[in-house]
């Protein structure tokens, strides 16, 4: 059963970078049967979906986001990555690692989220 | 973006009861429609995709039906677990989410 587990600073000063990682089980990072996406939850914006990477690195983000967002795959690791930068308090949210089978599709399994601050 | 729509944002029922959510697309998603049932602290958990199809170990007191860009999310019976906020989400093009509805006592 696949299982994913993020990690992340928790609290960030503003203008900094944003690096969160996301831990695969039950299921590698080298399959080309999923996406790995990154979503956030916002008390003002609710579900947002920041991107996607593959196991190829094809990458593709959310427009309104893609100008601060790098993601990549480590598969020694069996993990992929976020990063966003120039944080600020908006930026404030839970993110979520999820899995997709598609290149756009529904989020079969989700992690369990992180808070992530920002705030000086 | 393709904005989604659902109503209502809250919902007051009891046990027993049959429950309707709707979510609108602001343009036609054909079936690229999907559903999640999320609980305070948790995950989204994914309920319903392709607009009709249940995922895997969802009771069947769960549907979903609708097409284009009107949809809707059933619960036949409610029961006490199902008390939770519910999310549509499109992925006809990048994926937008629903504003939620929470179903409440």
């Amino acid at each position: 059963q696949l299982q994913l587990q993020e990690s992340g600073p928790g609290m960030m000063n503003p203008s900094e970078t944003l690096s969160l990682t996301c831990s695969v089980s039950g299921g590698s990072t080298r399959s080309s049967s999923y996406y790995w996406g990154w979503i956030r939850q916002s008390p003002g914006k609710g579900l947002e979906w920041i991107g996607s990477i593959y196991y190829t690195w094809d990458t593709y983000y959310n427009p309104s986001l893609k100008s601060r967002v790098t993601m990549s795959v480590d598969t020694s690791k069996n993990q992929f990555s976020l990063k966003l930068s120039s944080v600020t308090a908006a930026d404030t949210a839970v993110y979520y690692c999820a899995t997709h089978s598609q290149y756009y599709d529904a989020f079969h399994i989700w992690g369990q989220g992180t808070m992530v601050t920002v705030s000086s | 973006d393709i904005q989604m729509t659902q109503s209502p944002s809250t919902l007051a029922a009891s046990v027993g009861d049959r429950v309707t959510i709707t979510c609108r697309a602001s343009q036609t998603i054909t079936s690229w429609l999907a559903w999640y049932q999320q609980k305070p602290g948790k995950a989204p958990k994914l309920l319903i995709y392709k607009a009709s199809s249940l995922d895997s170990g969802v009771p069947s007191r769960f549907s979903g039906s609708g097409s284009g860009t009107e949809f809707t999310l059933t619960i036949s019976s409610l029961q006490p677990d199902d008390f939770a906020t519910y999310y549509c989400q499109q992925y006809d093009s990048f994926p937008t989410f629903g504003g939620g509805t929470k179903v409440e006592i």
